[in-house]
């Protein structure tokens, strides 16, 4: 079946420093895909998303980075902080109608930020 | 403030028990989800509503029920069939306009066995 997945499932940042972290999808029908940082017993909060027609977007700290042609997405951190540390995944959309039905979600990265 | 707001944190199933999760929104979202997610792993659908009095099983439902007869509440049932129900479940919302928006979560039940 579609599936996410991701590279690292662990990843030690010096504080400061820049990180990132990838994720492959293998439905090459999916069009918008969204990062989410959950901390450690709560939900996963909402960081930036892309749309297919898209390569780059940027948001505060963060930008995503989407490359269909070989199914790879990856989130860049700039300057990590302290309370960058969390577990990172990545969601790509399988909904066949209205675009947001149907999240599938990859296992997830733990970034560690090193002070 | 808007969310999503999921009673209790904790909760605790006795064998042949059947549990409620709650899960309400005042964010005037349309579609509704219900997670489960297992320690180091991802997330997996269980049930989603896209409209009230509607509802659609997701990857895992087996063992579940759902209801949503408001559109502010899409309450899980944990039930007796599920034998395997440890596990962090999760509600999430979106606004299901027809344009891809995000869903967005509440902070979870956790569900362990007595």
């Amino acid at each position: 079946g579609e599936s996410v997945g991701l590279h690292l499932p662990t990843l030690s940042v010096q504080e400061g420093d820049n990180s990132i972290i990838n994720c492959a999808y293998s439905n090459s029908a999916s069009d918008y895909f969204i990062w989410y940082k959950q901390e450690s017993g709560k939900g996963p909060q909402f960081i930036i998303d892309i749309r297919s027609n898209m390569d780059k977007r940027q948001g505060q700290r963060v930008t995503v980075l989407l490359n269909k042609t070989v199914k790879h997405l990856s989130l860049q951190i700039a300057a990590t902080q302290p309370g960058d540390s969390a577990v990172y995944f990545c969601a790509e959309n399988t909904g066949p109608n209205f675009g947001n039905e149907k999240l599938t979600f990859g296992t997830g990265t733990r970034l560690t930020i090193i002070p | 403030d808007g969310g999503i707001t999921q009673s209790p944190k904790y909760l605790f199933r006795k064998e042949g028990q059947n549990v409620t999760l709650s899960c309400e929104q005042n964010l005037n979202h349309d579609a509704m989800y219900w997670y489960r997610q297992d320690p180091g792993q991802g997330l997996r659908l269980i049930y989603y509503s896209q409209i009230v009095n509607d509802f659609q099983k997701g990857d895992i439902a087996e063992g579940y029920s759902v209801s949503r007869e408001k559109k502010e509440s899409f309450p899980l049932t944990v039930t007796s069939a599920q034998k395997n129900p440890t596990a962090f479940y999760l509600c999430a919302s979106t606004s299901g306009t027809g344009a891809n928006q995000p869903q967005h979560f509440g902070d979870g039940t956790r569900l362990s066995i007595l």
